[in-house]
């Protein structure tokens, strides 16, 4: 059965410093990629998707995510993380139903 | 316009309560679901439901089960509560499934079992 792990279930990083939220999907075929967060008491919103039509995916709020074959990755950063960003993040596949890693939650520190 | 709605967002009971939670998609989506997700945040898919089809985790307990009155709705109505049914449930819609549609989530209902 396709899978994702998150590596890392708390990130930290200051405001302005590079955000990157590492996902490994388990996949014998492309599979379907995704990326949600979750604001605190809130439902979880689309990031960004990956359908294959190119390896580097542009999101929502300045984020971006590598589809990485080699690596079996599809890592999620942003150029300068904003105190906005912090929540927790979520990488999916869609497999039949969609399936979620456990979640990084990311702090961003003034 | 909220998109997926469900109702209520907070929800206190005793163990072997009954109690329903609703959800409403103005989406236009012909597939819903309800996910569970443990103080962990770990999320657990229960349940999706398309055109009369449902398709059931099978590690939910029966006392769970899914109502769909219509396209727009699907209810999760649980039987006789336990402490460990304490969590979020979210509700979900897609457009199909397995198409690369992305789902779009209510903002949860927070379940306390006391």
């Amino acid at each position: 059965a396709q899978s994702v792990t998150q590596l890392g279930s708390h990130v930290s990083v200051s405001e302005g410093a590079l955000v990157l939220l590492r996902c490994n999907y388990s996949s014998s075929v492309p599979p379907y990629l995704f990326w949600y967060v979750q604001y605190p008491n809130q439902g979880l919103q689309l990031l960004l998707k990956y359908t294959s039509a190119a390896t580097l995916v542009k999101g929502i709020n300045g984020f971006e995510a590598e589809f990485k074959k080699s690596e079996t990755s599809f890592h999620l950063t942003k150029p300068s993380a904003h105190m906005s960003d912090a929540a927790e993040y979520f990488c999916a596949v869609l497999w039949g139903d969609m399936r979620f890693g456990a979640g990084t939650r990311l702090t961003v520190k003034p | 316009d909220t998109a997926v709605s469900q109702t209520p967002k907070y929800l206190v009971t005793q163990m072997g309560n009954d109690k329903s939670i609703k959800c409403e998609q103005n989406l236009g989506h012909d597939t819903m679901y309800w996910y569970k997700q443990d103080s962990k945040k770990f999320l657990k898919i229960m349940f999706s439901y398309n055109n009369k089809e449902l398709i059931i985790n099978e590690t939910v307990p029966n006392r769970f089960s899914p109502k769909s009155p219509d396209k727009a709705h699907l209810n999760l109505h649980i039987n006789s509560l336990e402490l460990g049914d304490s969590a979020v449930y979210f509700c979900a819609s897609s457009q199909g499934q397995g198409n690369n549609s992305p789902l779009h989530f209510g903002n949860g209902t927070r379940l306390t079992v006391t």
